[in-house]
């Protein structure tokens, strides 16, 4: 069935490094609707990212993922972590043929000083 | 302006008792409607969605149910609270099919 994947359940990062939260994805449809949420502590989930266009980088507040079919993911990445980037992010998987989000398990993003 | 509006805001209750929580949506005509629980420090858990009034369908069961009385409102309920339940319940709305979900403010609920 359909299903996506998220490996680090935790990342941890000091703060002006590098972001990449890995996200794969399978289905057998060939058009799928990729999203990254981000959900900061006591609040509820809310988009960062969609894209359904295969090689198109799209970005939002410093954030941005590329659709990748070939390989089945939807990596998101920051050049540069800020403090204020500490929060819970899902990657889901949407299908034109479906009206549920498929959700990976969730990326807690930890960013020190 | 879509707007969705949850209530209530928190709520403790005992062991075995009954539940109802609510869920509506302005502004949208005919959304998709989806219940979600999380656990404290948990990830989200799909647990109903409705296209249309009066059709739920269920992804999880967890001892609860769900009812979509008008157009734009879902109710989440359960005759007999567990602990388990305890947690964060989350309604979204899309407008369709492959369309991202705009979550609600959410509910927090203790079991005791």
């Amino acid at each position: 069935g359909d299903s996506v994947t998220q490996t680090e359940g935790l990342v941890t990062l000091t703060e002006g490094l590098p972001v990449m939260l890995n996200c794969t994805y399978q289905t057998i449809y060939s058009n799928p609707f990729l999203f990254w949420y981000v959900q900061h502590l006591n609040e509820s989930p809310r988009l960062l990212l969609k894209s359904f266009t295969d090689n198109k980088r799209t970005e939002h507040q410093g954030f941005h993922a590329t659709l990748h079919k070939s390989s089945s993911s939807f990596h998101l990445q920051k050049s540069s972590a800020q403090l204020s980037d500490s929060a819970l992010y899902y990657c889901a998987l949407s299908m034109d043929s479906n009206y549920q989000l498929i959700w990976g398990s969730g990326t807690k993003l930890i960013i020190k000083p | 302006a879509q707007t969705i509006h949850q209530w209530p805001v928190a709520e403790i209750k005992a062991v075995g008792s009954p539940l109802s929580l609510g869920c509506t949506i302005k502004g949208k005509s005919s959304p998709n409607l989806y219940w979600y629980w999380q656990a404290t420090g948990g990830t989200l858990q799909q647990l109903f969605y409705s296209i249309t009034v009066g059709q739920v369908e269920s992804v999880v069961q967890l001892n609860l149910s769900a009812s979509r009385p008008k157009d734009d409102q879902f109710i989440l309920s359960t005759e007999k609270l567990l602990l388990s339940h305890s947690g964060f319940y989350l309604c979204a709305w899309s407008l369709g099919w492959g369309e991202e979900q705009y979550f609600g403010p959410g509910t927090r609920l203790t079991v005791l």
